[in-house]
This record gives C-alpha cells, sequence and structure tokens, in this order.
C-alpha cells in the first residue's frame, strides 16, 4: 500500500512569492494534515482537512490556506513568502477523525 | 491547551543497552500519546500509541512505551538499542474529543554508539 506521498521534494523561492505543495493521501483515507517543520520552532499545526472541509487551523496568518479536493488530495498555499516561511512542510493523513496521523516525507521550503 | 514536553535534547547509548527516551504532558481530560520517529531528511515514522486500556504498549522495531497517569508521562523504551535506532523522536498528543490537532514536544535525538 503506498503511502503519504508529497510533491515536490525541494523547493526554492524568493520573498514575496506564492508557492503551492501537494499531498496524496494514503488510498481510502479521508482526513489530511499539515504542519510545518522550521528549524528552532519543532513541529507546528497549520491545517487540518476532512472530507473537503476545513476543520481546523492552527496559529498561522490568512496567507497560509489550502483545500482538499474530491479524491481527498490537498494543497497547501503560501502567499507572500517570508523568509522564516522556510521549513519542511509535512503532510500527513489519517482513515477518520480520530485515527492515527500517517506523515508523508514533507517538502523542504527554501525562501531566500 | 496541551503540551507536550521532551526534558532532554539528546539522548547517548551504547549499543546492546536499554533506552528511555521521557516525555511528559499536560492536557485537560484523557489523552491519546502517540511517538513517531524521523530519520534524516524524511517525514514521521510512526512507532506506537496510547488510547486506552494497557499502560504498556508495544510498538514497531521493538520499541514500546509506559503510560503513567499519576505522572502525566509516556516514556518512549526499548530493552536492546541498535545502532539504526539512531534518529529524532517525537512525543505527540491530542485530546480526546477535541479535534484531531496533534501537539508535539521538542523532539529528542538519540544517539546509538557502536
Amino acid at each position: 500500500e503506498a503511502g503519504v506521498t508529497q510533491s515536490p521534494t525541494h523547493l526554492i523561492k524568493t520573498r514575496g512569492q506564492q508557492v503551492t505543495l501537494r499531498c496524496s493521501p494514503i488510498s481510502g483515507h479521508t482526513s489530511v494534515y499539515w504542519y510545518q517543520q522550521a528549524l528552532g520552532l519543532g513541529l507546528q499545526f497549520l491545517l487540518w482537512y476532512d472530507e473537503g472541509e476545513e476543520r481546523n487551523r492552527g496559529n498561522f496568518p490568512p496567507r497560509f490556506s489550502g483545500r482538499q479536493f474530491p479524491n481527498y488530495s490537498s494543497e497547501l498555499n503560501v502567499n507572500a513568502l517570508e523568509l522564516e516561511d522556510s521549513a519542511l512542510y509535512l503532510c500527513a493523513s489519517s482513515l477518520q477523525m480520530t485515527d492515527t496521523q500517517y506523515f508523508g516525507p514533507g517538502t523542504r521550503l527554501t525562501v531566500l | 491547551a496541551q503540551s507536550v514536553a521532551q526534558p532532554e535534547d539528546q539522548v547517548n547509548v551504547a549499543e546492546g543497552n536499554p533506552l528511555t527516551v521521557k516525555c511528559t504532558y499536560s492536557v485537560s481530560g484523557n489523552p491519546y500519546l502517540f511517538w513517531y520517529v524521523q530519520y534524516p531528511n524524511r517525514g514521521l515514522q510512526f512507532l506506537l500509541k496510547y488510547i486506552t486500556g494497557d499502560n504498556l504498549v508495544k510498538g514497531s522495531y521493538g520499541f514500546e512505551a509506559e503510560f503513567n497517569k499519576s505522572q502525566t508521562s509516556f516514556h518512549l523504551k526499548k530493552p536492546s538499542a541498535l545502532v539504526s535506532d539512531s534518529a529524532l523522536y517525537f512525543c505527540a498528543v491530542r485530546r480526546h474529543n477535541a479535534g484531531n490537532m496533534l501537539t508535539f514536544g521538542g523532539g529528542t535525538r538519540l544517539m546509538v554508539k557502536p
């Protein structure tokens, strides 16, 4: 069974640009979560989608947004990139809202 | 609010010796507790979880963890460490019936030396 997949693997952007990260959950999983792992800040919850709806968001500004598609895949969009957005962005999926989250390999975003 | 503390940034252990990675949590209500491992430039791999029942939980790769409600701890253990266990370990907590957001500890780097 394929795990959670994310694309791209690495991304380099400049300050002020916009970026879109993609995530495909494990087959059958309906919930998708996004986390940011920034150096020195640890793992922080960003967004949670289930059945196409945003269920919860972490303490991040509105320029972080996303969506979940009918096939349960998800996108994370970050507008007006800032240097401190440089991080590993991890996507996770779960079978149901209350089940174990399984993580993808992440997308490494570097903002110059 | 919920929080997780991993008091040790790094744990060093010799191969073949038992290892313990500590985790304490703070959450109102019944906690769901998780351990994940992260290898360099990789995502997080699920090791084990505690939901309810037996306080000793067995997981992947020979790891186990003990839930202690009175001490609000969920320490990760392994009887005999391998060099390949060297990685970054994260403890996480989720509050029962309060959404599925995981709150992670800061991580503990485990170094197993031959």
